[in-house]
């Protein structure tokens, strides 16, 4: 198999909280993992490349200081969703590709984390 | 990486072949195409990529035509539990992320 596994799966807090979500390969190590996040009927919308041990890769329009990344070891990454308001509210979504992996392999993807703010 | 243009919505019968398209035109020869689905709520689950050749797993086939332009997705015998937005992308080499479009939203019918 290849898992990836997201938590929490659903998250409800207030306007002004930061929250964290988890992303873990449970069994295999990931160099890079992707956060997608995902609008009711819409398509995946890749936010950020994260690599373990180096700086997050954001993708144009994604605030960085808004959505903090890191990727301390070679299974877990974390999306911080700072002082988020209703606007932050979506489907969140994280991958990993296996590390040392070639080119032809795919993305693996965790079941997604449904953030509310209210 | 090439865009690709898939069909927003088709319907199966279940039992049947779910026969999924997907235009590429401009892909080049070092692209991969990718197929992805993603059922309600849930992150996208991958299903079957290649190159060249015709590629054959336990959930489905993938045909890619001669001159790479185009590829279906084959669910050789489609259930309810196939339904689902199927997602066609075309990875280049060099690149490590992948960008979703619209996808197919496909519909099995009892």
């Amino acid at each position: 198999g290849a898992v990836v596994s997201q938590h929490p799966s659903r998250v409800i807090c207030k306007s002004g909280t930061s929250v964290k979500i988890e992303c873990r390969s449970l069994d295999f190590q990931a160099t890079t993992m992707f956060w997608y996040r995902q609008f009711p009927k819409k398509s995946l919308m890749l936010m950020a490349t994260s690599n373990e041990g180096s700086k997050a890769t954001y993708e144009q329009g994604v605030e960085k200081d808004k959505f903090l990344i890191n990727h301390a070891s070679l299974t877990l990454s974390t999306l911080t969703v700072t002082s988020a308001h209703p606007e932050d509210s979506s489907f969140y979504i994280c991958s990993a590709r296996k590390a040392r992996s070639g080119l032809d392999q795919p993305q693996h993807f965790g079941d997604g984390t449904r953030l509310s703010i209210l | 990486d090439a865009k690709t243009t898939q069909p927003p919505s088709m319907d199966c019968a279940e039992g049947r072949a779910a026969n999924l398209p997907c235009n590429h035109s401009t892909i080049s020869g070092n692209e991969y195409v990718y197929w992805y689905r993603q059922i309600h709520s849930q992150g996208p689950q991958y299903i079957i990529h290649g190159l060249k050749n015709n590629e054959t797993n336990e959930m489905a086939s993938l045909i890619i035509t001669e001159d790479r332009k185009s590829s279906t997705l084959i669910l050789p015998h489609a259930t309810l539990r196939d339904t689902a937005v199927y997602y066609c992308i075309v990875r280049g080499q060099g690149a490590q992320k992948l960008v979703f479009g619209q996808g197919t939203r496909l519909t099995i019918n009892p």
